[in-house]
């Protein structure tokens, strides 16, 4: 069955760094690749999504490309702010295998920027 | 309203107990889905709503639960005789299904934080 796999956290990065969060995933069709985002007392939002191989989703200064070759959608921003403190969860959906658009999701990382 | 809203926003029951969680899509969201989503965990898929039709029920972990969406809107999630390791947050997420062109986006609700004593 499909599967996310994500790198775990808690991630603590003081302001202004470099980030990347791992994802790879398992899937038998072709799936469709998605980071949400948990800020505090708030519900999951989408932060960014890719379709097909080689595509690339931005949002906020957050990038990640769907990798076919290494069945990865890393997540990555240059600079990071405290506003960025947040769970990050990786995920797929396999709209042609399920015939729905529900969402198979990795555990999550924490991240906690310092100013 | 604006966004997907849920109740309770937290449960507290007593073991053996019925619980029922209740959920409010985006108006015109065609497809609603459920997740519960354990400690430290990811949100796991429960079941799958297009209008009133429960199409998908693969993710209910026992008989014991139960959702329905009689009209195509409002929807509830019941859990009968709670158990322990029942003990979640209960994610509902709403979306336009095909009409949004299955883009994939879901809006998640708050959540209802469950505790089974």
């Amino acid at each position: 069955g499909n599967s996310v796999t994500q790198m775990e956290g808690p991630v603590t990065l003081s302001e202004e760094a470099f980030l990347t969060i791992n994802c790879t995933y398992t899937a038998t069709g072709y799936p469709s690749l998605f980071w949400y985002v948990q800020y505090p007392g708030e519900g999951l939002q989408l932060l960014l999504k890719a379709t097909k191989a080689d595509d690339k989703g931005s949002n906020k200064g957050f990038e990640a490309t769907y990798r076919k070759e290494t069945t990865s959608f890393h997540l990555e921003k240059g600079s990071v702010q405290v506003s960025d403190s947040a769970v990050y969860f990786c995920a797929l959906s396999d709209w042609a295998n399920f015939g729905n658009e529900k969402l198979t999701f990795g555990t999550g990382t924490r991240l906690t920027i310092i100013p | 309203g604006a966004g997907v809203s849920q109740s309770p926003r937290y449960k507290v029951a007593k073991r053996g107990q019925d619980v029922a969680l209740r959920c409010d899509p985006i108006s015109g969201h065609v497809s609603l889905f459920w997740y519960q989503q354990a400690l430290g965990q990811g949100p796991e898929f429960l079941t799958y709503f297009q209008n009133e039709a429960q199409l998908d029920k693969s993710g209910l972990p026992s008989d014991r639960f139960f959702a329905e969406r009689p009209e195509g809107s409002v929807s509830t999630l019941k859990i009968q005789r709670t158990q322990q390791e029942d003990s979640a947050v209960y994610l509902c997420a709403s979306s336009l299904g095909v009409a949004g062109g299955r883009t994939g986006e879901l809006f998640f609700g708050e959540g209802s934080r469950l505790t089974v004593l």
